[in-house]
Order: C-alpha cells, then structure tokens, then sequence
C-alpha cells in the first residue's frame, strides 16, 4: 500500500465550477500536511498547509480528518489558470528524517471554457 | 532573497557513468533534501542533509550519495548510471519545518 494515494483524474471542470478531491495516507502518526501544485514540468509549488481546524486561502480551501486520515482540497469559481496536477503531501515529522515529505502521485485537474 | 537554484537544467548520460548534480539552498535555509520524480509519479524521497549530515534516508541504493558545504549548498552524486534513473531530480531546502522551497530542478536522461 502507497504511503499517500491520490485519485489520479483528470477532474475535468468547467470554468466557474467547484471541484474537490480528497487524498489518503497510511501512517496515522503524520504530523504535517500540505497541498502543493505542479505545473507541466516544472517544480512543485506550495499551494497551503492543512491545519486540523481547515483553513482556507481565497478560492481553495483544505480540511484534515485525523481519524480517517484523509486530506481533502477544494476549489471554488475554477480558473483555466487552476489547471495543473495537485500533490498531496504528508510529513511524519520524524527526528532522523523531519524532512522526508511523501507525495502522493497527483491529482490532475484539467479547467475547461 | 534567493530561491533554490539547480544545475543544469538539463542532462544526458549514458547508462554506467556518473552524475553530479547541484542545489543552492534559500537564503538562510540550513536544511537540503533532495527528491527524485518519475513522469508521472509523486517525488521519492531520496535523503535529507542538515548542517552538512545526512540526516534521513528513503529507499534509495547507496549509489546515491550527497554532500552538503558549509554554505549549506548540496550536490547529488549518482554512479553507475542506469536507464530507471531517469526523472527531475528536485532540491528542496528549508529552516526546521518552515516550509520547504524546491529549485526548478534538473532532468536527467540516461541512454
């Protein structure tokens, strides 16, 4: 079983629409969680952190559920400029590897006119 | 404040060589991992180094081997080239868990 899964897509999605896709992850003592975005051969890109509370950052909004490990991410009034591959990240947090971020495969979200 | 920079861009080897890739980490960031991405898959953890120790492991053969300098800059040494080694090979440095900041990273093709 993968660390972090991802419902790979593509979501297609009509501009102005909501789309929302959710990601897993098997160690139950991950501490840290995080979206990042990644454009067609570029380098990821920190999209926002996932507080256990949900937080949200203008159209996007992420939620954490601890007890069925899940993070979920959700866009509103999509943008052509949202179309790109959203990764699912996770951190143990561990002290011999607190830098070890594990990514799911991506999920591709594809905005169409 | 500069970001992560990666050398070269770009890359091609041929199977049984070796590689020396390198990362500038972010101003004032002392923590540098480094991750391999495949087309199509999430980045693989490959190690971490903080104040020049490698500090963390992924599953990764130990023809894969790091240096992290005082300035708190990185190379990624792979030997013994094989055709699987393929992929962007993305730095990523931090300060503790403040975020981590990756280069714009360095495609390898190995022949």
């Amino acid at each position: 079983r993968k660390e972090v899964e991802q419902d790979p897509g593509p979501f297609n999605v009509p501009e102005g629409a909501t789309v929302a896709f959710n990601c897993t992850y098997s160690n139950s003592a991950s501490q840290s969680f995080f979206w990042y975005r990644q454009d067609c051969r570029k380098e990821p890109k920190l999209l926002m952190s996932v507080y256990s509370s949900g937080n949200e950052d203008g159209r996007f909004t992420a939620q954490l559920n601890r007890a069925s490990q899940y993070i979920s991410l959700l866009i509103r009034d999509s943008k052509l400029s949202d179309s790109a591959t959203y990764l699912c990240v996770v951190n143990l947090m561990t002290t011999d590897s607190w830098g070890k971020l594990q990514f799911g495969a991506g999920t591709q979200v594809v905005v169409t006119p | 404040e500069t970001g992560v920079t990666q050398s070269p861009t770009h890359l091609i080897k041929t199977r049984g060589q070796q590689v020396t890739l390198r990362c500038s980490s972010q101003s004032g960031h002392n923590t540098v991992s480094w991750y391999q991405q495949a087309l199509g898959q999430g980045p693989q953890f490959i190690f971490q180094y903080y104040r020049e120790e490698e500090n963390g492991r992924g599953n990764f053969p130990p023809r894969f081997s790091g240096l992290q300098f005082p300035n708190y800059s990185s190379e990624l040494n792979v030997n013994a080239l094989e055709l699987d080694d393929s992929a962007l090979y993305l730095c990523a440095s931090s300060l503790v868990d403040v975020g981590y900041t990756f280069g714009s990273g360095t495609r390898l093709t190995v022949v």
